[in-house]
């Protein structure tokens, strides 16, 4: 199986902030890799596909981008809204997996 | 507005077994693939199952073959996953989502739903 590794696993930051967070599979998955936004007692959300496509509706703060190996979510100018747990998956071979998630939290 | 709804959980004894269904709706459900993942706070987020849209084609994940069977009745949109051999690891929020693909060979999960309890204890 492919793994998928995530960091940070948790972060803080203020409002306008620019926020990265990485994720690295375990061997190259060209560009079938996704981002999901999950907040607390909901289910998660598909933020990013494809690498770099923003689902319809997410705001456009939101970006990704990478290929192979390395991957990055940027959040341009994190809103107070923003504040949940991320998680990158590979869509590339299965089974399909999923990182071990990074919590944004607002200072 | 795509929308799905899951039911079926509930506690259950080790060994037993359970049906989880997913009713689909806003979208022509025959057209597209849908997954079951599931999600425990030790575990993270683990994908399980794969249904194709015409239901040709099934995935599942190592620690579930044998015993889950995902299939689906297009005619009542509706996604189901039958759980055997149920044990105490099988514990978690399952959740059905929708992929934006037929073939679901790469599967990205573009809706989902709320997700229902599934907890194996005697």
């Amino acid at each position: 199986d492919i793994q998928m590794t995530q960091s940070p696993s948790s972060l803080s930051a203020s409002v306008g902030d620019r926020v990265t967070i990485t994720c690295r599979a375990s061997q190259s998955i060209t560009r079938f890799f996704n981002w999901y936004q999950q907040k607390p007692g909901k289910a998660p959300t598909l933020v990013i596909y494809a690498t770099s496509n923003l689902q319809s509706g997410v705001p456009s703060r939101f970006s990704g981008s990478g290929s192979g190996t390395d991957f990055t979510l940027t959040i341009s100018s994190l809103q107070p809204e923003d504040s949940a747990t991320y998680y990158c998956q590979q869509s590339y071979s299965t089974p399909p997996t999923f990182g071990q998630g990074t919590k944004v939290e607002i200072k | 507005e795509v929308q799905l709804l899951e039911s079926g959980g509930g506690l259950v004894q080790p060994g037993g077994s359970l049906t989880l269904s997913c009713a689909a709706s806003g979208f022509t459900f025959s057209n597209y693939a849908m997954s079951w993942v599931r999600q425990t706070p030790g575990k993270g987020l683990e994908w399980v199952s794969t249904i194709s849209g015409s239901a040709g084609s099934t995935y599942y994940a190592d620690s579930v073959k044998g015993r889950f069977t995902v299939s689906r009745d297009n005619s009542k949109n509706t996604l189901y996953l039958q759980m055997n051999s149920l044990r105490a690891e099988d514990t978690a929020e399952y959740y059905c989502a929708k992929d934006p693909s037929y073939s679901g060979s790469y599967p990205t999960l573009d809706y989902w739903g709320q997700g229902t309890l599934v907890t194996v204890s005697s």
